[in-house]
Parts: C-alpha cells; structure tokens; sequence
C-alpha cells in the first residue's frame, strides 16, 4: 500500500525558508509517476505549487516559480520543497501528492506550517 | 493562465441529485482532462471523478462527471445523496504543465 508522509517544521519565521520532505513508502520513486506538493491556507482552496518527475522534470507555479524548488532523493524514496521568503500569506497546510496525467492521484495527510515570528 | 470557477456552495437533501459546475476561463475544457475531488473537514482530498468521467475504483456510481464545450464547463452530478456526501468538492485541470484548482463547492445535505 503506497502511503506518502510529509514531515518538517510547523513554525516558521517571517523572510525564512519553508523546508518540507514527503517520504515515500510501498513505492519506489524511480518506478514512475509525478510528484509534488498542494497547499491550503485555513479555511480556502487548495493551491497547487510544484510537481516533478525522478528524472528532474519540473512544473511550478506560475505565481510562486520565483520562490520554489522540488527535489528529488531517490536514494531515500523521498522528495522535498523549499519555498523562501515566507510571509504570513504562506501559512497553510502542506500536501505532499503523486500526480497522474499532470492530477494528484494519491495524497499525504497534510502538514500545517505556520508563519510568524 | 485560465481560472477553474465553481459555485461556492450548494444544498440539497438526502435522496436528491445535485450538480456542481466548473467554468474554465480561457482555452478548451475540452483539450485537458478534468479530476473532481471531495474533502472532508480535516481530511486530505479524495480523488471521486477523473479524466473528465470516470470513477476510482470505490466511488459508488452516484457520482458522475460531464463536460459541456458550450458553455465551457466540466460538472460533477451525485445522486441519491446521502449526508455523508457533505463536503468540499473541487475541480482541477491543467494546461502546458500548469496545474489549476477551481476554489472549491461547499456541498451541504440538509
């Protein structure tokens, strides 16, 4: 059973880097698909940042392409996201997702991080 | 970029159908698929419709999913609705690598 766990820091500081790892179980990332990561501030949608496959092919968002990197461990099955210069309208909780067909298909169960001094 | 645009709630009652729309905003809904997804309160998203009308396996048959090229438009239909079908429904899609949520329907059973 494929299951996906995001971990990392529930609190981060103002101008700061969000730093956030999915690990990967009952699955080898090298085996294929796309993946990446979707937010959601409390109480709004969902906003999709990054997907990428195991070969380095990437997508960004458009709106935050500036501030994001997705990478790859293919040694530890798991893969990351770095989002710099955080403010408050950062403040959401993280899922990290497999994509199919450029659709998550399969989610984690969603980290909250929160921005603030 | 195109926006996904979908009403922001909708009721109905137990035993009704309902149909929620998903307007694209520019390029054809018809030239990438669109996924339809529940959330629960507290929960991660669940995959109910994808590639514009199928089902996961597990997804009973009162969910269905449509598209209009008319009105430029992706539906999702749920019949026979039942109280656990409250929710968040969200449509999704993609064009050129770029990936789009519409903001989401707040379905309530009442």
């Amino acid at each position: 059973q494929v299951q996906l766990q995001e971990s990392g820091p529930g609190l981060v500081k103002p101008s700061e880097t969000l730093s956030l790892t999915c690990a990967i179980s009952g699955y080898s990332i090298r085996s294929g698909y796309y993946w990446g990561w979707i937010r959601q501030p409390p109480g709004k949608g969902l906003e999709w940042i990054a997907s990428m496959y195991h070969s380095g092919s990437t997508y960004y968002s458009p709106s935050l392409r500036s501030r994001v990197t997705i990478s790859v461990d293919t040694s530890k099955n798991q893969f990351s996201l770095n989002l710099t210069s955080v403010t408050a309208a950062d403040s959401a909780v993280y899922y990290c997702a497999r994509f199919q067909r450029m659709a998550p298909n399969m989610w984690g169960q969603g980290t909250m991080v929160t921005v603030s001094s | 970029n195109f926006m996904l645009t979908q009403p922001h709630s909708v009721s109905e009652s137990p035993g009704k159908t309902v149909t929620i729309s998903c307007t694209r905003s520019s390029g054809s809904i018809a030239g990438n698929y669109v996924q339809w997804y529940q959330q629960r309160p507290g929960r991660s998203p669940t995959t109910v419709i994808y590639d514009y009308n199928e089902r996961p396996s597990g997804v009973p048959d009162r969910f269905s999913g449509s598209i209009d090229s008319s009105s430029n438009s992706a539906s999702l239909t749920i019949s026979g609705l039942r109280t656990e079908d409250e929710a968040d429904y969200y449509c999704q899609s993609y064009d050129s690598g770029n990936q789009v949520f519409g903001g989401g329907t707040k379905l309530t059973v009442l």
